[in-house]
C-alpha cells in the first residue's frame, strides 16, 4: 500500500514566520504535488514535481516555493506566512506513465497562521 | 479560472435514498474523470473514475453518469448509508497526472 506521510497533522505559525511543510511517499513515485484544501474552493493545486530538482507552478503558487532534493521527499515553504494562508496542506503523489493512475494522499497539515 | 464547476455545495439524504453530485467542465482536452471520497481527518481517496469513451460506469452502489456532448458527469450513490457520509470531490484531467477539482459536496447521510 502506498504511504504519503505529512509530518505535522497541525500546526501553528507567526505571521512573517517562514513555514516548511514535509511530505514523503514511500513507492518510488515521480510526481509530487501540494494542495490547499478551503471550504466551498475545493482543492487548488499549488506546486508539483514530475522528478528530483524540477518543479512546477500550480494555479496558486504566491507565496509559497518548493524543494525536492529526494524523489520521496517534497517540501512546501512559506517564505514569509501571512494570515490568508491558513489553510489545510494536502500533499500527493503518483506513478507517473502507467496510465490513469489515482493520485495518493497525504491525511493532511492544519496550518494557522496568527 | 476555476474549471470543474461541483454541486451542490452541501447535500442531506436518508438513510437508503439516492444521492447525487453533479459537475460541468469546461476543458473538451479533458481524458480522465475520478471522484474522490475524502472522510473527516484523512486525505482524499479515489472512489470511482470514467474515460470519455463510456457513458456510466458501475462499481456496487457507486455509478459515474458521463454526458460528453454537455460536458457534464455525475456521482449517484444508491441506497446511501451513514457510512457514506463524506466529503466527495470531483476531477478531470489530461492524460492522468495533474488533476483539476470541483469545489466539493459534503454529504450527509442521515439514519
Amino acid at each position: 500500500d502506498v504511504k504519503v506521510t505529512q509530518s505535522s497533522r497541525y500546526l501553528v505559525k507567526r505571521t512573517g514566520e517562514k513555514v516548511f511543510l514535509e511530505c514523503v511517499q514511500d513507492m518510488d513515485h515521480e510526481n509530487m504535488f501540494w494542495y490547499r484544501q478551503d471550504p466551498g474552493l475545493g482543492l487548488r493545486l499549488i506546486y508539483f514535481s514530475y522528478d528530483v530538482k524540477m518543479k512546477e507552478k500550480g494555479d496558486i503558487p504566491e507565496g509559497y516555493s518548493v524543494s525536492r532534493e529526494k524523489k520521496e521527499r517534497f517540501s512546501l515553504i512559506l517564505e514569509s506566512a501571512s494570515t490568508n494562508q491558513t489553510s489545510m496542506y494536502l500533499c500527493a503523489s503518483i506513478l507517473q506513465g502507467v496510465g490513469n493512475q489515482p493520485q495518493h494522499f497525504g491525511d493532511g497539515t492544519r496550518l494557522s497562521i496568527l | 479560472q476555476q474549471q470543474v464547476k461541483q454541486s451542490p455545495q452541501s447535500l442531506i439524504v436518508q438513510k437508503g435514498g439516492i444521492s447525487i453530485i453533479n459537475c460541468a467542465y469546461e476543458n473538451t482536452a479533458f481524458d480522465y474523470f475520478p471522484w474522490y471520497q475524502q472522510f473527516p481527518g484523512k486525505g482524499p481517496a479515489l472512489l470511482i473514475a470514467i474515460r470519455p469513451d463510456v457513458s456510466e460506469k458501475k462499481e456496487g452502489r457507486f455509478t459515474i453518469s458521463f454526458n460528453k456532448s454537455a460536458k457534464q458527469f455525475s456521482l449517484h450513490i444508491m441506497d446511501s448509508q451513514p457510512g457514506d457520509s463524506a466529503t466527495y470531490f470531483c476531477a478531470a484531467s489530461l492524460s492522468g497526472s495533474r488533476l483539476t477539482f470541483g469545489e466539493g459536496t459534503q454529504l450527509t447521510v442521515n439514519p
